[in-house]
Order: structure tokens, then C-alpha cells, then sequence
């Protein structure tokens, strides 16, 4: 257990609103990632971060944002929540001597 | 560039052998396997690297055919606690080791 919360678990929010997905990780893992989790789609990486202030873009990055300004927390913002950003989101992290990575539980997230 | 895993589905009963199969189109770095009960969160198994050797975790193992960019995840002997979905995660020659890209999924369901 690496230590890792999301929050909120579960949020519905409508169309056209912000929405910002907090992970906090307790194990002062370098590198995190966030994903989103559809059926039939399996794991996609949306932006992941390999340190304070620096990350990168995704393979499904439009429509999302990040920030990093701590080691620990790593925040995902929906500008705009659209309803094809219906999805169980996962944070991830990984330790400095391994690629296993780590992930959190989960937030769902409804967007009416 | 997702990988393809097969078979998507597979049923067993307990004490029967199971092979996973994660295909790439292209050249593989190293292949990740994880595991994801349902209503949890993915959970690392093994890793493979290019140039490293078959792993084994318990009665669980895996190989990795560089020349035919392929893994394969063998589950001997099956228990209930083996059902669950598969995901391998694949990471290019050249990319960042982190950066998965996963496959959609094998779901095994283990019957008494």
C-alpha cells in the first residue's frame, strides 16, 4: 500500500462545469499519473507529472489539465466537464527504484 | 499501438490452467501485468524487461518474446482469488518506462 487518496471518491456534476480531482500520496513517489478507466477501453493515461511543476501530456490529455506543486499532491481539473468525461479516474505513482506503479482508488465521476 | 490481449474473456474452474496473451505492433521496452477485482483498483503483478528473464509469483508467471513483441501470463492451478481482470501495460523501446499504454483487458472468472 503505497499510501495513495483520491478525493472525491464519487462526484456528478453537469455539463460546462469545472471539476478538479485531488491525489495526495503519502510516499514522496516522484512520478504520478492519471488515468481514465472506461469499458471495453481499458487503462488510458491523461497527463502524469515527473516532478514538482514538471509534467507532460498523455495519449487522452484534450479536455484536461494538471498540477503539480508538491511532491505529494496532484491535481486533475476538467475545465469544462463534458459528458464523454464520464469515467472512473485513477491516480497512480512510482517509487524511484522500480516501475511498479502504485494506484489509488478511484473517484467516478457522472457528468449530466 | 494499444496492445491486444486475448482471449477477453475466459472461465475456469478451479485447479485449471489459464493463458493470457498481450500482443504489440510495436517494439517493447517492457510489458506490465496487473490485476483488478472488481470495484478495486489495479494491482501490480509482475514486470518484464527486454533482455530479462521469464518471472514467476507464486503460481502465477509470465514471458516475454521480444522478437514477437508478445507476453504471455500463465496462471496455474487456479484459485477464486485469481478472478479478476488482466491488464497488460506496455512500454516502448526508447519511451518513457512510466508512460503505459494498456490493453482492454482479460476478465477470468474462477468457479468453484
Amino acid at each position: 500500500d503505497a499510501g495513495i487518496t483520491q478525493s472525491p471518491r464519487h462526484k456528478v456534476t453537469e455539463t460546462g462545469t469545472p471539476v478538479t480531482l485531488r491525489c495526495h500520496q503519502t510516499e514522496n513517489h516522484r512520478y504520478m499519473y492519471w488515468y481514465r478507466q472506461d469499458p471495453g477501453h481499458g487503462l488510458r493515461l491523461i497527463h502524469y507529472s515527473y516532478g514538482v511543476k514538471d509534467t507532460d501530456k498523455g495519449e487522452v490529455s484534450d479536455g484536461y489539465s494538471v498540477s503539480r506543486s508538491k511532491t505529494e499532491d496532484f491535481l486533475l481539473t476538467l475545465e469544462s466537464a463534458t459528458s464523454s468525461q464520464t469515467s472512473v479516474y485513477f491516480c497512480a505513482t512510482t517509487g524511484p527504484s522500480s516501475y511498479e506503479q502504485y494506484f489509488g482508488p478511484g473517484t467516478r465521476l457522472t457528468v449530466t | 499501438q494499444q496492445p491486444v490481449q486475448s482471449p477477453q474473456a475466459v472461465i475456469l474452474r478451479e485447479g485449471e490452467d489459464a493463458v493470457i496473451n498481450c500482443s504489440s505492433s510495436k517494439a517493447l521496452y517492457s510489458v506490465h501485468w496487473y490485476r483488478q477485482k472488481h470495484g478495486e483498483a489495479p494491482v501490480f503483478l509482475m514486470i518484464l524487461l527486454k533482455g530479462g528473464e521469464q518471472k514467476g509469483h507464486d503460481k502465477i508467471s509470465a514471458s516475454f518474446n521480444e522478437k514477437k513483441q508478445q507476453s504471455s501470463l500463465y496462471l496455474t492451478a487456479s484459485q477464486l482469488s485469481y478472478s479478476g481482470t488482466y491488464f497488460c501495460g506496455t512500454a516502448g523501446v526508447g519511451g518513457s518506462q512510466g508512460n503505459l499504454i494498456f490493453g482492454k483487458g482479460t476478465k477470468l472468472s474462477v468457479k468453484p
